[in-house]
């Protein structure tokens, strides 16, 4: 089915492991987007890519490394992972950027634990 | 900078209840506008937008008039139902290449 779809949808992992969220879209949009979503704050925005092999900083970087070696694939890594990193992460896509008038589309997301 | 400034929750409502979200922004130029929903253990689903001053979305009775005037684009909906609790996000698209989403608005809506 057409859509973005995030896997796993639930991980429980600890403190100083490296655990990679997944990310797939099949409308071949350009533009991908990794947000967390926190109670209190709202989405931030960590990592955004406008097109395959470009990607850029967010809101929230630290403690994140992104690639995107495929228009259809855009994976978040947290490299060592930390309790403050605990939150549910959203994937979404665009088919122009944020400067255009379209909007995003958001997986349903990947509730993260950190013990 | 550009900011987006939601009405605060929990909003409690009675089924078949008027529905009002208040949302303000800040931006350059003329930003595209959007609310977004969002129901238990889902991501953000575009709910209505806008594109232009005076610009009135609508989608499953819900309505939003972008005023440019007052900068504010706040979303109403005449009667709700109880399938209509969810999270809403009033959000934008500046000129500047930018996002900005709101913290979000928790409605609840009782039979």
């Amino acid at each position: 089915d057409a859509g973005i779809t995030q896997s796993p949808r639930y991980k429980i992992t600890e403190t100083g492991r490296q655990v990679t969220l997944m990310c797939h879209q099949t409308w071949s949009h350009s533009y991908m987007f990794w947000y967390r979503q926190d109670l209190g704050h709202g989405l931030r925005l960590i990592y955004y890519s406008a097109a395959a092999d470009i990607t850029d900083k967010g809101e929230v970087p630290d403690g994140y490394v992104v690639s995107r070696s495929k228009t259809e694939n855009f994976p978040l890594t947290l490299e060592s992972a930390t309790r403050s990193q605990t939150s549910v992460y959203f994937c979404a896509s665009s088919s122009m950027g944020p400067n255009s008038n379209q909007p995003q589309h958001f997986g349903d997301g990947t509730r993260l634990s950190i013990l | 900078g550009d900011s987006v400034t939601q009405m605060e929750g929990p909003v409690t409502l009675s089924e078949e209840a008027f529905l009002t979200i208040n949302c303000t922004y800040t931006a350059t130029g003329y930003p595209s506008l959007f609310w977004y929903v969002q129901y238990p253990g889902e991501g953000l689903q575009l709910l209505l937008k806008a594109t232009k001053a005076d610009d009135k979305g609508s989608n499953k009775g819900f309505e939003a008039t972008y005023r440019k005037e007052t900068t504010s684009f706040h979303l109403e909906k005449g009667s709700v139902q109880v399938s209509d609790s969810a999270v809403y996000f009033c959000a934008l698209n500046t000129n500047a290449g930018k996002s900005t989403f709101g913290d979000g608005t928790t409605l609840t809506v009782k039979p």
